[in-house]
Formats: structure tokens, C-alpha cells, sequence
């Protein structure tokens, strides 16, 4: 059974720094990787999306990787703004199942 | 319309009631999928309908009862329900072939509290 691993739970910065969060994976056996954001008592969105045959993905300030045989995946934000302040949550999708990570509560101060 | 509707956005209901849970979407979505997420939990898998038939179903007990009677909306129907059945319920929709891993789109979510 997949089981997904996000590291670390809560993260605090001031605004304008670069972070990065992580993800592995138990299973290697996905057909991609895909992270959210969630914002409190909301649904979630859809940030990036890697299939199991890329590497990254790229959208505007977020850059996220993937590494099946290592079994993890990093999503890069340059230049935090206190308006990404949120849960971040990954998600491995393998052949009949999505898995979650429990996420990281990212905190940008200003 | 880029958008995954839920209503409604709050529910209260007692152990013995019945009341369902209902899910829209109108981006020719032919995948559908039910989330239930406890408070500080990452959501979980319940249901996953793909062109209208249940195609996974989590081992969910059967006081949950889905339903897609059309490749625009999902139900979700509850009966019975338990205290501990309390969470965000999420529906999500992506564009119809699920087992190659396609972004998943999702609606805001119906807050369930039983009593």
C-alpha cells in the first residue's frame, strides 16, 4: 500500500525567501505526482502536475521535481509572498488510488 | 466554466437522518470522485466514478451511498451516519481517464457535522 511522507509538517519563513518542500513515496509505481495547496476549511487547487515519465514542472514562481526511483518529489517556491501561506499537499496517483501526504502548513510572514 | 460546484457548503444532521450531498460540473468531465478529509488529515479516496460507473470503491460502509446519474453531477447519498463521519467531504472531477493519471479538479467542499 502507497504510503506518502510530507517533510516537514510546518514550515515558517518571512517573505521574499526561497523554500522548498518535500515529498516521498513509498510505491514507485505511479502514474504522477501532483501537489496542492489547501487553503483552511477550503477545497483544494491544483498546483503542478508531473507525469511518471517527466522530471519537473514549471509554473510562474513554483517549480516542482520528481525522482520515481528515489521515490520523491520537491516543490521549489522562489520568493515567498505571505499570500502562499496555506497547506501544501502531494498526491501520488498509482493504478487505483490516490495517496495524500498529510501536507506541510507553510506560514510566509510578512 | 473551469468549476467543481458542492452543495451545500454546510451540513448539520442527526444520527437518524437522511440527506445527500450533491456535485457539479460542466467541463465535459467524465471522471468524478468523492474525498472525505478529517480535520488536519490529508483527504481520503471514497468513490471514483468514470463515465458514469463505479469504478473504485474504497471499502466504504454502505451508510455512504453514491450515485452518477449523469456525467455532470455526482451524489452522495448518507444514512444512518455516525459522529465520527464528521469531515469535509470533497468532490473532484478530471477529464475522464483515470487510471492514467489526469489533474484532478476540485470543488470547495461540504462541511458535515453529525450529531
Amino acid at each position: 500500500k502507497q504510503e506518502v511522507t510530507q517533510i516537514p509538517a510546518a514550515l515558517s519563513v518571512p517573505e521574499g525567501e526561497n523554500l522548498v518542500l518535500n515529498c516521498s513515496f513509498t510505491d514507485s509505481a505511479i502514474y504522477n505526482l501532483q501537489w496542492f495547496r489547501q487553503d483552511p476549511g477550503k477545497g483544494l487547487t491544483s498546483l503542478l502536475l508531473i507525469q511518471s515519465s517527466q522530471r519537473e514542472q514549471t509554473s510562474g514562481r513554483l517549480n516542482a521535481s520528481l525522482d520515481k526511483s528515489s521515490g520523491r518529489s520537491t516543490l521549489y517556491i522562489a520568493a515567498s509572498q505571505p499570500g502562499d501561506s496555506a497547506t501544501y499537499l502531494c498526491a501520488a496517483r498509482g493504478n487505483n488510488d490516490m495517496r495524500f501526504g498529510a501536507g506541510t502548513r507553510l506560514t510566509v510572514k510578512p | 466554466d473551469t468549476e467543481v460546484t458542492q452543495t451545500p457548503k454546510h451540513l448539520v444532521m442527526g444520527m437518524t437522518n437522511k440527506k445527500s450531498l450533491k456535485c457539479e460540473q460542466h467541463m465535459g468531465h467524465r471522471a468524478m470522485y468523492w474525498y472525505k478529509q478529517k480535520a488536519k488529515k490529508p483527504p481520503e479516496l471514497m468513490f471514483v466514478y468514470s463515465y458514469e460507473k463505479l469504478s473504485i470503491n474504497e471499502s466504504v460502509p454502505s451508510r455512504f451511498s453514491p450515485e452518477c446519474p449523469n456525467s455532470s453531477l455526482l451524489n452522495l447519498h448518507l444514512h444512518a451516519l455516525q459522529p465520527e463521519d464528521s469531515a469535509l467531504y470533497l468532490c473532484a472531477s478530471s477529464q475522464g481517464q483515470p487510471r492514467l493519471g489526469e489533474t484532478q479538479y476540485f470543488g470547495p467542499g461540504t462541511r458535515l457535522l453529525v450529531l
